[in-house]
């Protein structure tokens, strides 16, 4: 069945340094991904997305790399700040689906100051 | 900047009992979404909703659960008696479209209803 995933359930890093968040899925039909970040309290913010044909996106400080081949994606942040600690998701939609976000576990992210 | 808008913020509950969750989804968005999370969990997805109608739902969307718009502004989550497993964060959203065709289809989620059932 499909199913999204991540490798690590949390992840310590120094402020200033670069973050990297990684997802495992598992229906290669999957076309569409989404980065979701929830802080303590809140809703699933929309960080990033990317469609499979392509195999990165960047945008302000957050890169999305996709690798078809073994089905794993990855978020990147640049530079992380305190205010990057938050839960990440990575997210698809079910088969033929045009509403139904899968989320995966997620991974907690501390920045240390 | 818009936003979704749910209330409760914390609904306490006994079991058996029936309880509403409120959503106030962003004032252009056409399609409607709940979705849960037990506490520790993922997000899961419970039903989407659009013209009046339900899209698609979830194995978890029983007959416990409905959903309705009453009004141009509102958009609820019933559940006709809540049980223990039903305890969780419920989260409503809304987008201007359906899927991932634009950035117009992002999904905005609301803070979130605590739902404690006793």
């Amino acid at each position: 069945g499909e199913s999204v995933g991540l490798h690590l359930p949390t992840l310590s890093v120094q402020e200033g340094d670069n973050s990297i968040i990684n997802c495992a899925y598992s229906n290669s039909a999957s076309d569409y991904f989404i980065w979701y970040k929830q802080e303590s309290g809140k809703g699933p913010q929309f960080i990033i997305d990317i469609r499979s044909n392509m195999d990165k996106r960047q945008g302000q400080r957050v890169t999305v790399l996709l690798n078809k081949t073994v089905k794993h994606l990855s978020l990147q942040i640049a530079a992380t700040q305190p205010g990057d600690s938050a839960v990440y998701f990575c997210a698809e939609f079910g088969s033929g689906s045009q509403g139904n976000l899968i989320f995966g576990k997620g991974t907690k992210l501390s920045v240390k100051p | 900047e818009p936003e979704v808008t749910q209330t409760p913020s914390h609904q306490v509950t006994q079991m058996g009992q029936e309880v509403i969750l409120r959503c106030v989804p962003i004032s252009n968005h056409l399609y409607f979404y709940w979705y849960r999370q037990i506490l520790g969990q993922k997000v899961e997805f419970l039903v989407s909703f659009y013209n009046n109608e339900i899209s698609e739902k979830s194995e978890i969307f029983d007959d416990q659960f409905s959903v309705e718009r009453p009004d141009g502004s509102n958009f609820t989550l019933k559940i006709r008696s809540t049980k223990l497993e039903d305890s969780a964060m419920y989260f409503c959203a809304s987008s201007g479209g359906p899927g991932r065709l634009s950035s117009y289809n992002e999904q905005f989620f609301g803070p979130g209803t605590r739902l404690t059932v006793l």
